[in-house]
């Protein structure tokens, strides 16, 4: 059973360029969260979506940023015109469920640099 | 808002020893979870807990919910090498999906 995929698992990226991260949660998970971690601190919510819908984009940044999770292929984390804060460790996170049982499940991140 | 504080933030052991840490919040969180960070990965689920009091193995890991549900403890018994790493409690915040992460302790284990 594969578990949460992302790619790609690096991604350089000069200031200004888009950056786009995808996600494909487990099999059988229709929930998905993506948290960004910046160096010696814990993971920050960003969003969470369902498929077709953003069910709470509470803790992403006001502009350049968007999410989406069509009802065919990955989950995407879309930056524009990225800038060096941009820089980070961005993990997706599934779940099968609602309902707030809080587990989720960590895909390997896609590493951000801008340069 | 709802904060998680863990400590210690380090800690350098020998093979074999036994470690405890802990995390502990200002508010009160219905589920405790407890992760594992592996450098350059994601965070893999350890224990999960649901029930103020509740005391959960996992193998070497033993993780416990506080009474109060304002802290959690995780004691790892008899490390190895492999337990390197950082350890996150997380919970979920307010009643939502979100999940609020502590800071980690981060783990050395000396052969």
């Amino acid at each position: 059973n594969a578990g949460v995929m992302q790619n790609p698992r690096h991604l350089v990226r000069r200031r200004g360029q888009e950056a786009r991260l995808r996600c494909s949660p487990m099999k059988g998970h229709s929930h998905v969260y993506w948290y960004r971690q910046l160096p010696e601190e814990g993971l920050k919510f960003m969003v969470y979506l369902q498929k077709e819908n953003i069910i709470d984009e509470s803790g992403m940044p006001k502009e350049r940023f968007s999410a989406e999770f069509p009802k065919e292929g990955p989950s995407i984390l879309r930056i524009q015109q990225v800038v060096r804060g941009d820089s980070a460790a961005y993990f997706c996170a599934s779940s099968p469920w609602g309902g707030h049982q809080g587990e989720q499940f960590f895909g390997p991140g896609t590493r951000l640099t801008v340069l | 808002g709802q904060q998680l504080n863990q400590s210690p933030q380090s800690m350098f052991i020998q093979e074999g020893e036994d470690v405890s840490m802990n995390c502990t919040s200002s508010s009160i969180f219905n589920t405790w979870l407890w992760y594992k960070q592996d450098p350059g990965e994601g965070p893999v689920l350890l224990i999960a807990l649901y029930k103020a009091g509740e005391l959960t193995s996992n193998g070497r890991l033993t993780a416990q919910f506080g009474i109060t549900r304002k802290d959690s403890f995780l004691n790892i018994s008899a490390s190895i090498p492999s337990d390197v790493g950082i350890y996150f409690c997380a919970g979920p915040r307010g009643g939502s999906e979100k999940l609020v992460f502590g800071k980690g302790t981060k783990l050395t284990v000396n052969p």
